[in-house]
């Protein structure tokens, strides 16, 4: 069975920059069709899609955070990350991993918490 | 202001049935299949039904979901205890050129 778990610094000031990395287990995220992907909740509950990563390195990001983003795939060690720059107020969220496919997120981490605050 | 309207509160007594809405456009949920997830409290969301109405393995019969025109709907007959959550709806926006999630109605059984 896959397990996702994310890890982060918990908090950033304003203006630096987010570094978030989930490790995949259970099995290889080379296998499969599978597209790794990052959301945030942020606080009043409401869900943002950030963008995915392939295996191969493939990615897609969200319009509206693309010029802030960054996602790289390490399957070697069979983890993904994302970095977010110049961070602000705004990007205070949970941060969640998710494996996606045409059958819906099926897999998804407990979530890191991340505050932007100086 | 989500993209997809899901109205924020919904109830119901323990062993009837209760339905959310989830209301979007022509850009979205009328050409794209919708996803519903349930997240419990202190807790990640979870896939309840993919591609409009197919349940994942573990989820039991009785929820359901439809797709129609620009809305969706999740249904959950005999509740329980256990539903109390909050509702996601979710599917591609061609427009937006994102995923996009509805604001999420929380479930109380009463």
């Amino acid at each position: 069975q896959v397990h996702l778990q994310e890890s982060g610094p918990g908090l950033v000031k304003p203006s630096q920059t987010l570094s978030l990395t989930c490790i995949v287990s259970g099995d290889s995220m080379s296998n499969g069709d599978y597209s790794w992907n990052w959301i945030r909740q942020h606080p009043g509950k409401v869900l943002e899609w950030i963008g995915y990563i392939y295996a191969s390195g493939s990615s897609y990001y969200n319009p509206s955070l693309k010029d802030r983003l960054t996602m790289s795939a390490d399957t070697s060690k069979n983890q993904f990350s994302l970095k977010v720059r110049s961070v602000t107020a705004a990007d205070t969220a949970v941060y969640y991993c998710a494996r996606n496919n045409s059958y819906g997120m099926d897999v998804w981490g407990q979530g890191t918490t991340v505050a932007v605050s100086s | 202001q989500s993209v997809l309207a899901q109205p924020p509160s919904a109830s119901g007594t323990p062993g009837h049935r209760v339905t959310i809405s989830c209301s979007g456009s022509n850009s979205n949920i009328e050409h794209n299949d919708v996803y519903w997830y349930q997240q419990l409290p202190l807790a990640a969301p979870k896939l309840l039904i993919y591609k409009n109405n197919q349940r994942p393995s573990g989820v039991p019969d009785r929820v359901s979901a439809s797709r129609s025109g620009t809305s969706a709907s999740l249904a959950i007959s005999g509740l329980r205890s256990e539903d109390e959550a909050d509702y996601y709806c979710a599917t591609w926006d061609d427009s937006l050129r994102t995923w996009v999630f509805g604001g999420g109605t929380r479930l109380t059984v009463l």
